[in-house]
């Protein structure tokens, strides 16, 4: 069984650009999560999406958004990018809410220049 | 509001000699705890978790962890570290209600020398 998949793998933005990151869970999970983690440190939680409805957002600002659809993929999307949002952006998703271990994708490096 | 402590950044150690990597946590609810791998470029990998029952946890690879409630701790251990063991190590808790929503330390890179 294929495991979560993002794409793309790297990503090259300016400053000031326009980004989206595709994630596609594991068949059967209904739950989505965004986490960023940045060189050095653990991943930090931004979203988690469960049939396709916002249930958590971290201490992102509103440059971030995510939304889920009704196959239960997922986009990250980041506006007016700053060289500070250079991360890796990993996605995770899990079959149920709570109770649940989460599967983590491998990442979509991203540079900010 | 959960918190996680990573106690060592940095564990250097020799092969087939025994390895604890320390976490402990702080959380105002009952929490999951997990510990991931992580090796260079990808993303990560589930090593353990603990839900409920026996506080001692096996997972992959020979490593286990002992939750200690009254410690606030979860520390994982392995007694004979291989080369191919070198990566970066994360600890998580997660809430009861939510395990979408996972709090990470800092992680500790482990190196194994020949």
């Amino acid at each position: 069984d294929a495991g979560v998949t993002q794409s793309p793998t790297h990503l090259i933005k300016t400053r000031g650009q326009h980004v989206t990151l595709r994630c596609s869970p594991i068949s059967g999970h209904k739950s989505v999560s965004w986490y960023q983690q940045v060189l050095g440190q653990g991943p930090q939680f931004i979203f988690q999406y469960y049939e396709k409805e916002e249930r958590g957002r971290g201490n992102f600002p509103d440059r971030f958004s995510a939304r889920q659809f009704p196959n239960y993929s997922s986009e990250l999307n980041v506006n007016a990018l700053l060289l500070g949002d250079s991360a890796l952006y990993l996605c995770a998703s899990s079959f149920r809410l709570a109770g649940d271990e989460q599967y983590f994708g491998p990442g979509t490096r991203l540079t900010v220049t | 509001a959960q918190s996680v402590t990573q106690l060592d950044s940095q564990v250097p150690v020799f092969e087939e000699a025994p390895v604890e990597l320390r976490c402990n946590y702080s959380s105002s609810v009952s929490v999951y705890l997990f510990w991931y791998v992580q090796y260079p470029n990808q993303g990560l990998q589930l090593l353990l978790k603990y839900l409920s029952g026996s506080t001692l946890v096996k997972g992959i690879n020979g490593f286990e962890a002992e939750f200690n409630k009254s410690q606030t701790s979860f520390h994982l251990r392995k007694p004979s570290v291989h080369i191919s063991d070198t990566a970066e190590y994360f600890c998580a808790v997660s809430g009861h209600t939510n395990a979408g929503k996972s709090t990470f330390g800092d992680g500790t890179t482990l190196t194994v020398k020949p």
